[in-house]
């Protein structure tokens, strides 16, 4: 069954704490890519990766790392810089060429919380 | 710079009337446009695009949108709402400039009643 696996769907930060999220895929997409979304806001773009070792911040990245060594896994990590992390983070992929127009896939999401 | 415009917060039709949810673009050069919906604490889910060709673009579950380049909008229509329907619905833009980043606008949460 291909798709997109976020882990894990709820998750608490402690004040000062790192924590990681999970982004998975088996899609054998090279883009993937990380959004906030808030309530009224919309997805903001966290994080890019259009091949293996290679990323680029994107609107909102101040507060958080990434990394992309294998093709499936990008994981985002939300440090303790980030002061207002609460809210609900998307991971996609993206297959084929974006000058083609292709469509993103997405995860269903991991809700952060702090405690 | 990129941008993605929808007016509207909520949008409320009756179930069996026609729906229309807007949203208005900004972007450099040819756009490819989408349209997602949401369903309560899930991922986006691909509903339509518009790369170039046909101004009218018919996608998934009745749902279809229509480009105009005057008036840079793309919005997202349907000739009769089911209950179903009822979601999120996010309009997103592309540029072919800017590392082809997707950006998406606030949504619009669509109501349907029975």
């Amino acid at each position: 069954d291909g798709g997109i696996t976020q882990s894990p769907k709820y998750l608490f930060r402690k004040e000062g704490q790192n924590v990681t999220l999970s982004c998975e895929q088996n899609l054998n997409h090279d883009a993937m890519y990380w959004y906030r979304q808030d309530p009224g806001q919309g997805l903001r773009l966290i994080y890019y990766s259009q091949i293996v070792n290679d990323f680029q911040k994107g609107d909102i990245a101040e507060g958080y790392s990434v990394s992309r060594e294998k093709k499936e896994s990008f994981p985002l990590t939300v440090t303790s810089a980030q002061k207002n992390p609460t809210a609900f983070y998307l991971c996609a992929s993206r297959s084929g060429q974006a000058a083609r127009g292709e469509k993103l896939f997405f995860g269903s999401g991991t809700q952060l919380s702090v405690l | 710079a990129q941008s993605v415009a929808q007016p509207e917060d909520q949008v409320n039709v009756a179930e069996g009337n026609p729906l229309t949810v807007k949203c208005t673009y900004s972007v450099s050069g040819n756009p490819y446009l989408f349209w997602y919906v949401q369903y309560p604490n899930r991922g986006l889910q691909f509903l339509l695009k518009y790369i170039t060709g046909d101004n009218l673009v018919k996608g998934s579950y009745g749902f279809e949108a229509e480009f105009n380049k005057s008036q840079t909008s793309f919005h997202l229509k349907k000739p009769s709402a089911l209950v179903s329907d009822s979601a999120l619905y996010f309009c997103a833009v592309r540029g072919n400039t800017g590392g082809f980043k997707t950006i998406f606008g606030a949504g619009t949460r669509l109501f349907v009643k029975a």
